[in-house]
C-alpha cells in the first residue's frame, strides 16, 4: 500500500495564477482532510470530506475549493493564489468509525510569488 | 480558530537526556493524539489517548491523557539522534463523532546532539 499520496511536492505560483493539489489514498477511508502547516501554526483545517462526494468547510477555506468525485481521491484548489496562500498543504485520510488516526500525506510546498 | 498550547516550542538537548512536553486546552478533549513529523513529511502517529488518566507507552515514548482532560503529555526517555522532528499533540472532542476533526498543537521542535 502506497498510503496516503500528493501531487507535486513542490510548486511556485504567481500571484492570479490557479492550481491543483491531488491528493491519493488507497487504504479505503471515507474521510479525507486537507491541512495548511505555517511556522508557529502547527496544522489548520482547510477543507474535509466525509464521503464520495461530500465536503465540508473547515478552520481556513477561504480561497480554497476542493471535490471529492472518487473516493480515493481529494482535490485541492486554488483559483486565484495569493502570496498569504504560501505554505505546506498535507492531506490526510482516516476512517470513519473506531480510532483518530489520521495517516498523513508527504505534503506539497508552495510559494506564491 | 482553535488550536492547543505545547510548551516548549523548542528543545536542544544531548543524546540519552530524557525529554518532556505537554499540551494543554480550555476545552475538554475525550482524545489526546501525539504526532511526529520528520523534516520534509507529513505527522505519523506515535501514540492515541483515549480515557482521562490513561498513560500509555510506544518503546521509549510514554504520554498520558490529563485528568481534567484539558490536558497531555509526552515524555520521550534516553533520547537518539533520530529522535529530532516535530512532536504535535492532537485533541479530539466527540469520540466516534460525524466529523472526527482534530485540533492541533503548535509544534515541539526537539534538536539531539549526539
Amino acid at each position: 500500500n502506497a498510503g496516503v499520496t500528493q501531487t507535486p511536492k513542490f510548486r511556485v505560483l504567481k500571484t492570479g495564477q490557479s492550481m491543483t493539489l491531488l491528493c491519493a489514498q488507497d487504504m479505503n477511508h471515507e474521510y479525507m482532510y486537507w491541512y495548511r502547516q505555517d511556522p508557529g501554526m502547527g496544522l489548520r483545517l482547510i477543507h474535509y470530506s466525509v464521503g464520495e462526494g461530500t465536503t465540508a468547510k473547515g478552520e481556513v477555506p477561504d480561497g480554497y475549493n476542493v471535490s471529492r468525485l472518487k473516493k480515493q481521491n481529494f482535490l485541492l484548489g486554488l483559483e486565484s493564489a495569493a502570496p498569504s496562500q504560501t505554505s505546506v498543504y498535507f492531506c490526510a485520510s482516516s476512517y470513519s468509525r473506531g480510532g483518530n488516526e489520521q495517516f498523513f500525506g508527504p505534503g506539497t510546498r508552495l510559494t506564491v510569488l | 480558530g482553535q488550536q492547543l498550547n505545547q510548551s516548549p516550542q523548542s528543545m536542544f538537548i544531548q543524546e540519552g537526556e530524557d525529554v518532556s512536553m505537554n499540551c494543554t486546552s480550555s476545552s475538554i478533549f475525550n482524545t489526546w493524539l501525539w504526532y511526529k513529523q520528520d523534516p520534509g513529511e507529513g505527522p505519523v502517529l506515535l501514540i492515541a489517548l483515549y480515557k482521562a488518566g490513561e498513560l500509555t507507552s510506544n518503546g521509549r515514548l510514554t504520554a498520558q491523557f490529563g485528568i481534567t482532560r484539558k490536558d497531555s503529555f509526552l515524555n520521550i526517555s534516553a533520547s537518539i539522534p533520530s529522535d529530532v522532528g516535530i512532536y504535535f499533540c492532537a485533541g479530539r472532542m466527540n469520540y466516534g463523532g460525524a466529523t472526527n476533526k482534530l485540533i492541533f498543537g503548535t509544534g515541539t521542535l526537539l534538536a539531539v546532539q549526539p
